[in-house]
């Protein structure tokens, strides 16, 4: 069974469109998170939330909008794409938030 | 802002050569942990170090822990081309949020 599973795994898409990935938990976890992996490989946090409340909102722009309906879902929701939005995208899940990582498999995002 | 520093950025070996990859911070750590990331999936753990001066072996692999905790180092031994792939350190502070290292990208060739 998948811990973490995220879809799409790809996402190809023209700038200036609005796209959603999803992500689900099957390991009970009260923590999820957003990571965006740059070409540089690096791994950058980008949401954090604790039993469907957010907790940690890095500098990201608003166009980014993530959604929790229960613990074990986070979704994330992009509006108005830009270039710069083109990245992996890694859903991740812990037990406490210096826990260690499950992460998904990703979603690469890019933006024509 | 804590800051994770991971080297060398990239490393390309030959098959059976031994390497080194280094986490540093001027920060103390109240644990860290090391991943391997492989290309197209997410990173997964490799091992968490708690206690300053400890060592972890994980088959050819083996990790250690500075003594003050706000360094790291991960050995291979005889490396293979199965060990290619991103490695990360991730630092937790005070119980607080992990911060991860920028990356070492390996390449084993055959």
């Amino acid at each position: 069974d998948t811990a973490v599973s995220q879809t799409p795994k790809y996402l190809v898409t023209q700038m200036g469109n609005d796209k959603s990935i999803k992500c689900e938990q099957n390991l009970g976890h009260d923590t999820m998170y957003w990571y965006k992996q740059d070409s540089k490989k690096f791994l950058k946090i980008m949401f954090s939330y604790n039993n469907k409340e957010l907790i940690i909102n890095e500098t990201v722009p608003n166009r980014f909008s993530p959604k929790s309906p229960d613990k074990a879902h986070l979704n994330l929701h992009i509006n108005s794409l830009e270039l710069g939005d083109s990245a992996v995208y890694f859903c991740a899940s812990s037990q406490v938030s210096w826990g260690f990582r499950h992460f998904g498999d990703g979603t690469r995002l890019s933006i024509l | 802002t804590q800051l994770l520093e991971q080297s060398p950025q990239f490393l390309s070996i030959q098959e059976g050569e031994n390497l080194t990859v280094y986490c540093n911070s001027s920060s103390v750590f109240s644990s860290l942990q090391w991943y391997r990331q492989e290309p197209g999936e997410g990173p997964v753990l490799l091992v968490t170090v708690v206690t300053g001066g400890e060592v972890k072996k994980l088959k050819r692999l083996t990790f250690q822990f500075g003594d003050a905790r706000k360094d790291s180092s991960l050995h291979i031994t005889a490396a293979q081309p199965g060990d290619t792939g991103l490695y990360l350190c991730a630092g937790a502070y005070a119980g607080n949020m992990l911060t991860f290292g920028g990356g070492t990208r390996l390449m084993v060739k055959p």
